[in-house]
């Protein structure tokens, strides 16, 4: 089946600092990729909608200054966290579609585990 | 607005023990449904779906029936193995929208 990877799969930093997490698709183009953020014991929410070659759609109350997203390419997106504070401590999971499949069929990124000092 | 309410976990069960995680949804239209696993360390896999009410889902042993009279789609499996262990999560896309609600996972770990 289509795999997403993301990297890095852990990531610590230090607060105030900007911290980049990126998602591939490795066998398919992948026009829309989406940001979930997962809290503990809580669901995964969606963060935001990236299209390639587009601006991203965020989803009210996700604050887009501080959560910038790339789509660049057709297998890459890449979500930066800016100005890093400690209650952005989090697990962040992105999903792929390529326009051939149905809406549903999205395949998701193993996560990046982003602890903030 | 819509949503999935899944059984907290974690739950813990003898192998070949019986498994129900419960499932129910509220949504304003007509959803498909889907359970995804993640094993540790890896991404959500697509363990099983419904598309429309009364169609059950099935793969690996595990099934789970689309009941719009009482908004539900509870996970089963009659005998779960060690390997079964992992998290699961039930979730809902509407027809015409992009955007997965995603219940709040259960743990389910399975001991020898």
């Amino acid at each position: 089946g289509a795999v997403v990877s993301q990297h890095p799969s852990r990531v610590i930093c230090k607060s105030g600092t900007s911290v980049k997490i990126e998602c591939r698709s490795l066998d398919f183009q992948a026009t829309t990729m989406f940001w979930y953020r997962q809290f503990p014991k809580q669901s995964l929410m969606l963060m935001a909608t990236s299209n390639e070659g587009s601006k991203a759609t965020y989803e009210q109350g996700v604050e887009k200054d501080k959560f910038l997203i790339n789509h660049a390419s057709l297998t890459l997106s890449t979500l930066t966290v800016t100005s890093a504070h400690p209650e952005d401590s989090s697990f962040y999971i992105c999903s792929a579609r390529s326009p051939s499949v149905r809406a549903y069929e999205q395949y998701f990124g193993p996560g990046t585990r982003l602890t903030v000092t | 607005g819509d949503s999935v309410t899944q059984m907290e976990g974690p739950v813990t069960l003898s192998e070949e023990a019986f498994l129900t995680i419960n499932c129910t949804y509220t949504a304003t239209g007509y959803p498909s449904l889907f359970w995804y696993v993640q094993y540790p360390g890896e991404g959500l896999q697509l363990l099983l779906k419904a598309t429309k009410a009364d169609d059950k889902g099935s793969n690996k042993g595990f099934e789970a029936t689309y009941r719009k009279e009482t908004t539900s789609f509870h996970l089963e499996k009659g005998s779960v193995q060690v390997s079964d262990s992992a998290v699961y999560f039930c979730a809902l896309i509407m027809a015409t929208g992009n955007q997965f609600y995603f219940g709040t996972g259960t743990s389910l770990t399975v001991i020898p």
